[in-house]
């Protein structure tokens, strides 16, 4: 996945806890991007970022925030989850004019 | 309203076979235009970008075209493979930090 790694894989929790998301990159890739992913939907974005600790809103970011404190990890946090928010989620990094922009492999949460 | 439309929503073709799969959009100003392929269980991988100015280009198996008057696009798959099973994306970008993604077409490649 072009260098870019998602923890965890998989999540299960319960409604009203706090979840974070973490994602890695090696590519250097000023931009970041957390997306997710829901049946019947393309893939909606959450959050992004054009550099250290510089992020915006996409359009779905309630009930989410993100951090970036250094070039390579960009993390999601749900404040506290609920269970409209189970769905697959997608880190991507790139994206400036021309260049591809590469995906990691997902992290699979379900809010219970 | 800048959206992205693909069809079908899902098929099913023989191996060997070739299929054409669309999208249209309506997104303004056009920068350029992706297609990708999500295996299941995996992230999207990019297969092309086309800009306004070309209106074909290949990549191995797959050529995708693209008229940027009619807005409209295609991705044809020549010669499918079992390996070709998975969700084609088409994204289009009316700027760099913006992506619009259509909800995919569902490829089956049967034996």
């Amino acid at each position: 996945d072009a260098g870019i790694t998602q923890s965890p894989r998989h999540k299960v929790t319960e409604t009203g806890t706090p979840v974070t998301l973490r994602c890695h990159q090696t590519e250097n890739h000023r931009y970041m991007y957390w997306y997710r992913q829901d049946p019947g939907h393309g893939l909606r974005l959450i959050h992004y970022s054009y550099g250290v600790k510089d992020t915006d809103k996409g359009e779905v970011s309630d009930g989410y925030s993100v951090s970036r404190s250094k070039t390579e990890d960009f993390l999601l946090t749900l404040e506290s989850a609920t269970s409209s928010q189970t769905s697959v989620y997608f880190c991507a990094a790139g994206g400036e004019v021309g260049e591809k922009l590469f995906f990691g492999s997902g992290t699979q949460l379900s809010v219970l | 309203k800048n959206q992205v439309e693909q069809s079908p929503q899902s098929l099913i073709i023989l191996e060997g076979k070739n299929c054409t799969l669309q999208c249209n959009y309506t997104v303004s100003p056009f920068s350029n235009l992706r297609w990708y392929k999500q295996d299941t269980g995996r992230g999207p991988v990019s297969l092309t970008i086309m800009t306004f100015s070309e209106n074909t280009k290949s990549n191995g198996r797959y050529t995708a075209t693209l008229d940027a008057d009619t807005k409209q696009s295609s991705l044809h798959i020549t010669a499918s493979q079992l390996s070709d099973s998975a969700s084609y994306i088409c994204v289009v970008l009316p700027n760099f930090n913006k992506f619009y993604f259509g909800s995919g077409t569902k490829l089956n490649v049967k034996p």
